[in-house]
């Protein structure tokens, strides 16, 4: 069955960087679009990035200004999300989701989450 | 970017009963790509319609999507008491990707 299972996340100061990773397993992990979406403390959902299967097609959402990159291992069934120059705001429980199919799916399986907290 | 605006903000309801959840997007969502999410707390949003009116598998005929275009709802006929959470809208038709601000079902 799909298993995504996400991992990296911490205490970070204002300024700092943390990488994500999201290990996936249970399918071909190459033939999927995935995402990072984030979820503030008690706050709604806020896509991240997305990648194509082939990492040859990214995204970002506006907010992120080019402090993120997103990037993917297919060898590995990996998912990264680097993360720079972080902010307050940026303090988030961070979910790796993969679309259900191409780009014009929508999140079918998500992972259970790993929270980053910014604050010195 | 397509803004999903999605009311009311809460229904308290009791089981049983029926709720009708509101998403509004400006502008239109293309080919009706939109999505339904469920998120209890402390867990990770589940997917439940996606075309606006496809259930995703798994979910129970209880939950049903409609609309197009700029309209659309979601519909729980009978509440059961595991159906108490958050409700979240998506619209997968052009980047940036976004969400609705939620609307929490509540007892």
């Amino acid at each position: 069955q799909v298993h995504l299972v996400e991992s990296g996340g911490g205490l970070v100061k204002p300024g700092g960087s943390l990488r994500l990773s999201c290990a996936a397993s249970g399918f071909t992990f190459s033939d999927y679009y995935m995402s990072w979406i984030r979820q503030a403390p008690g706050k709604g959902l806020e896509w991240v990035s997305y990648i194509s299967g082939t990492g040859s097609s990214i995204n970002y959402g506006a907010s992120l200004k080019g402090r993120f990159t997103i990037s993917r291992d297919n060898a590995k069934s990996s998912l990264v999300l680097q993360m720079n120059s972080l902010r307050a705001e940026d303090t988030a429980v961070y979910y790796c989701a993969r679309h259900s199919g191409g780009y014009f799916e929508p999140f079918d399986f998500w992972g259970q989450g790993t929270l980053v907290t910014v604050s010195s | 970017e397509i803004v999903l605006t999605q009311s009311p903000g809460t229904l308290s309801l009791s089981p049983g009963e029926r709720a009708t959840l509101s998403c509004r997007a400006s502008p239109i969502v293309s080919s009706n790509y939109l999505a339904w999410y469920q998120q209890k707390p402390g867990q990770a949003p589940r997917l439940l319609i996606y075309g606006a009116s496809s259930r995703a598998t798994g979910i129970p005929d209880r939950f049903s999507g409609t609309g197009s275009r700029t309209d659309f709802t979601l519909t729980i006929t009978r509440l059961e008491p595991e159906d108490f959470a958050v409700y979240y809208c998506q619209q997968y038709s052009s980047a940036p990707l976004t969400f609705g601000g939620g609307t929490k079902v509540e007892i």
